[in-house]
């Protein structure tokens, strides 16, 4: 089955650049999107279709995907970017979950 | 606005059944693919399955599938999601979230509260 591996923790200073990858095999055939959720809260949609950002989603949100890596980038971090982020798509008619990314905002 | 309300939480003993709405709002419920993802504690999304609401045509991530049946109502804008021999690692909190482009592989924009499922003797 296709599988989307995320590393488990990235650390940022405020104000500095996030990266989190996502990697698959053949990535950067299929579309990948980004999902922000927050301690007790459902997932939000922050990137869709590799680089789009939805209505509402700060500028500082960006995605790209290419080869077998998918990255979100977070620029000019704030701390309310803390929150575990999952990347997704689909294969086979499957949907497919990453493993998950905390982001921590030191 | 879309909103999707979900039912509250359940305690649930091994090998019962559980049965989950979640009631749309906001838009043509029939329009839209309703899937339903999960998230034991702690750990990742999961997803299991959708619905065509219009057609209630359903497709079940192999894992799920049969101990996992996907209706809907349309009359009420509502779909379930029931789940049955449940386990203890069943224990999770339950979402239902659509795709508001039509497909039924694509993005989630909008999602459910959760429903937190305890399953323990």
């Amino acid at each position: 089955s296709y599988e989307l591996t995320q590393p488990p923790s990235v650390s940022v200073s405020p104000g500095q650049t996030a990266s989190i990858t996502c990697s698959g095999d053949k990535l950067g055939n299929k579309y990948a999107c980004w999902y922000q959720q927050k301690p007790g809260q459902s997932p939000v949609l922050v990137i869709y279709q590799d680089n789009k950002r939805p209505s509402g989603i700060p500028e500082r949100f960006s995605g790209s995907n290419s080869g077998n890596t998918a990255t979100l980038t977070i620029s000019g971090t704030q701390a309310m970017d803390e929150a575990d982020y999952y990347c997704q798509t689909w294969d086979s008619s499957t949907n497919v979950f990453g493993t998950g990314t905390k982001v921590t905002v030191l | 606005q879309v909103q999707l309300v979900q039912s509250g939480a359940e305690v649930k003993k091994p090998g019962a059944s559980l049965k989950v709405s979640c009631k749309a709002s906001g838009y043509t419920f029939t329009d839209y693919y309703m899937h339903w993802v999960r998230q034991a504690p702690g750990q990742g999304l999961e997803w299991m399955g959708w619905i065509n609401p219009n057609s209630g045509g359903t497709n079940y991530a192999q894992k799920f599938q049969g101990r996992v049946t996907m209706t809907r109502d349309t009359s009420i804008s509502t779909a379930y999601m029931e789940l049955s021999r449940l386990r203890s690692d069943d224990t999770a909190v339950y979402y239902c979230t659509i795709a508001a482009d039509g497909s039924y592989m694509s993005h989630f924009d909008y999602w459910g509260q959760g429903t937190l499922v305890t399953v323990s003797s």
